[in-house]
């Protein structure tokens, strides 16, 4: 069964880097975009990007560029969202989400979604 | 950049009930009438990962109950439950796949009166 498995937490302080991993399984890694979404406390989910695992391209929101970076690993069907430094409004739960497509088309839908990981920032 | 605007933000109902979420696109996410429109339907639970309802509007995904659906074209969806069940308490929302950047709507809270 299609699975995608996050870490559980990680607690950063303000300025420094989280680099949150997206294992997935049960069906083929490069057959499907990556997507991550936010949820800061007690807040609605904000999209953050995707990437192309086949191809490794990639497309951030704005409010993100700069500073977050999503790479896929191939040979161990692993995503990666990295976002550098961190600020305490960067404190949520971040999801990845399988597309419904192997690239970006419009229409795709998120029909499988990791469990979560809460980033904590804070001095 | 599309927004997407929810309402009610919260709505409280009772067992069996039949309720309305709206959800508008400030332009349009319909390319055709024939090909549909760029409009998903998730539920989240506390604690929990979103899970998809319904895609391109109208289309219920595999495993999801047949007293949800899903109408609208152009800017203007509902999400309709037609007798609400003790799992349906939830928060739920729409996202537009049109173009990137994605975006959700705030969330409605359907909770129990």
């Amino acid at each position: 069964q299609v699975q995608l498995v996050q870490s559980v937490a990680e607690v950063k302080r303000p300025g420094a880097s989280v680099k949150v991993p997206c294992k997935t399984s049960g069906y083929t890694f490069t057959g499907h975009q990556i997507h991550w979404v936010r949820q800061a406390p007690g807040q609605g989910l904000e999209w953050m990007g995707w990437i192309t695992p086949n191809t490794g391209g990639t497309d951030y929101a704005r409010k993100f560029q700069g500073r977050v970076t999503m790479t896929a690993d191939t040979s161990m069907n692993t995503a990666y969202m990295e976002l550098n430094r961190l600020r305490s409004d960067d404190t949520a739960v971040y999801f990845c989400a399988r597309s419904s497509s192997p690239q970006w088309e419009p229409g795709n839908y998120f029909d499988f979604w990791g469990q979560g990981t809460l980033v904590t920032v804070s001095s | 950049d599309i927004q997407m605007t929810q309402s009610p933000s919260s709505l409280s109902a009772s067992v069996g009930d039949r309720v309305t979420i709206s959800c508008r696109a400030s332009q349009s996410i319909t390319i055709h009438q024939s090909i549909g429109s760029y409009l998903n339907w998730y539920q989240q639970k506390p604690g929990k990962a979103p899970r998809l309802l319904i895609y391109a509007a109208s289309t219920l995904q595999s495993g999801v109950p047949s007293r949800f659906s899903g109408s609208g074209s152009g800017t203007d969806f509902t999400l309709t439950i037609s007798g609400l069940q003790p799992e349906d308490f939830a928060t739920y929302y729409c996202q537009h796949s049109y173009n990137t950047p994605l975006a959700f709507g705030g969330g409605t809270k359907v909770e129990i009166k």
